[in-house]
């Protein structure tokens, strides 16, 4: 099993829809959460980090639930600028092994 | 303002020709990472620097390595390349580990090529 998982997607939505990602993670020691954005070829840039009581920037939305270790991210009135692949990343920093784990990524495409 | 400075933005090397990526910050962080990152992939971990200490993951070949000579500037060193390292190379920085301070910010990565 992968240390974090995502569903790779594509999630195919029309323009100002909601969507959500889930991303589970099996090291329960695990401290820090974010979510990153990646456009194509481009770096990954970070979108939010995510706090066990939820926060909400905008439109976005994140959530950790640490119980059933899982973080997700809520997209509300989707724009075609969101079109990119959301890199969900853990971190434990008190790990011996890596201690910053990327997911795969969810790729995400809105239509007009 | 770039924060996080990776040149070349592409570099093209032989097989099994040596080749440096270069990265700098302005951000006075702790802590730079290199990334290796290969199409449609998650980018991988292959080394950290906290200050001047070293962190290489288990699973980096030895084929990689890494100098920070001063905060900085960090360095990837890749002594022989060969046609699977080609992908993109991410540095990244953060302020500290752990407690809220390990934020990473990324450079736009260098694009490596080996024919």
């Amino acid at each position: 099993r992968k240390e974090v998982e995502q569903d790779p997607g594509p999630f195919n939505v029309p323009e100002g829809a909601t969507v959500a990602f889930n991303c589970t993670y099996s090291n329960s020691a695990s401290q820090s959460f974010f979510w990153y954005r990646q456009d194509c070829r481009k770096e990954p840039k970070l979108l939010m980090s995510v706090y066990s009581s939820g926060n909400e920037d905008g439109r976005f939305t994140a959530q950790l639930n640490r119980a059933s270790q899982y973080i997700s991210l809520l997209i509300r009135d989707s724009k075609l600028s969101d079109s990119a692949t959301y890199l969900c990343v853990v971190n434990n920093p008190y790990s011996s092994a890596s201690k910053i784990i990327f997911g795969s990524g969810t790729r995400l495409s809105i239509r007009p | 303002d770039a924060m996080v400075i990776q040149n070349p933005r592409y570099q093209v090397t032989q097989f099994g020709k040596p080749v440096t990526l270069s990265c700098s910050q302005t951000l006075n962080h702790n802590v730079m990472y290199w990334y290796q990152q290969k199409s449609s992939q998650a980018p991988k971990l292959l080394f950290h620097y906290y200050d001047k200490d070293f962190n290489n993951e288990a699973d980096t070949p030895d084929n990689f390595q890494s100098r920070r000579p001063n905060t900085s500037f960090c360095f990837l060193d890749i002594r022989s390349p060969g046609l699977g390292d080609a992908a993109m190379y991410l540095c990244a920085t953060s302020r500290d580990i752990g407690g809220g301070t390990d934020t990473q910010y990324f450079g736009p990565g260098t694009r490596l090529t080996v024919l």
